[in-house]
């Protein structure tokens, strides 16, 4: 029933690890996102994905890549973690010019 | 390219007292206008929206927000706040940014509703 769904949803890990966080939506929206909310709670976005095109991507290190197998997915994989990216990060997905929903987020913590 | 300011990082409001949440936000283009809300360790949930037509918009959980376009503002506001509206709230505006439509908070505003 869930819309938009992120796993894990809790994320522990060591400095210089690789880790990647699902994102799935059983909307059948169009676009998708990826958001990182830091410690001050501040949103911004770091990536958007249209039907599986890279359509924005912020000023975001070299070290995030995200990935769409297919128009419901959009998975972030991050390389070399660094204590920096300890964070919130949320998914979320729209229809053309409709709301954005969230998914419940991933709290990353980098040790 | 569009940006979104709430001017209060904290409000503490007593339970049953009114409350309004400011927002302005600056764009070049004609804007949607959203406000959401962050419940402890929570995602985003929709509180409402502004596409067009009428300025004055109603929410869920009893809150409503007025755009005035000539003061680029989206204020928030609820007439009497109950403790569970205790929560981070966050102004959004979506413009055309290129091709694609880019949604950007505001810093959020921490509602704090007192016993």
């Amino acid at each position: 029933d869930t819309a938009v769904s992120q796993t894990p949803k809790y994320l522990v890990t060591q400095m210089g690890n690789d880790k990647s966080i699902k994102c799935e939506q059983n909307l059948g929206h169009d676009t998708m996102y990826w958001y990182k909310q830091d410690s001050k709670k501040f949103l911004k976005i770091m990536f958007s994905y249209n039907n599986k095109e890279l359509i924005i991507n912020e000023t975001v290190p070299n070290r995030f890549s995200p990935k769409s197998p297919d128009k419901a997915h959009l998975n972030l994989h991050i390389n070399s973690l660094e204590l920096g990216d300890s964070a919130v990060y949320f998914c979320a997905s729209r229809r053309q010019q409709e709301t954005q929903y969230f998914g419940p987020g991933t709290r990353l913590l980098v040790l | 390219a569009q940006s979104v300011t709430q001017l209060d990082s904290q409000v503490p409001v007593f339970e049953e007292a009114p409350v309004e949440l400011r927002c302005n936000y600056s764009s070049s283009v004609s804007v949607y206008l959203f406000w959401y809300v962050q419940y402890p360790n929570q995602g985003l949930q929709l509180l409402l929206k502004y596409l067009s037509g009428s300025t004055l918009v109603k929410g869920i959980n009893g809150f409503e927000a007025e755009f005035n376009k000539s003061q680029t503002s989206f204020h928030l506001r609820k007439p009497s706040v109950h403790i569970s509206d205790t929560a981070e709230y966050f102004c959004a505006v979506s413009a055309l940014s290129g091709s694609a439509r880019q949604l950007t908070f505001g810093s959020g505003t921490q509602l704090t509703v007192l016993p």
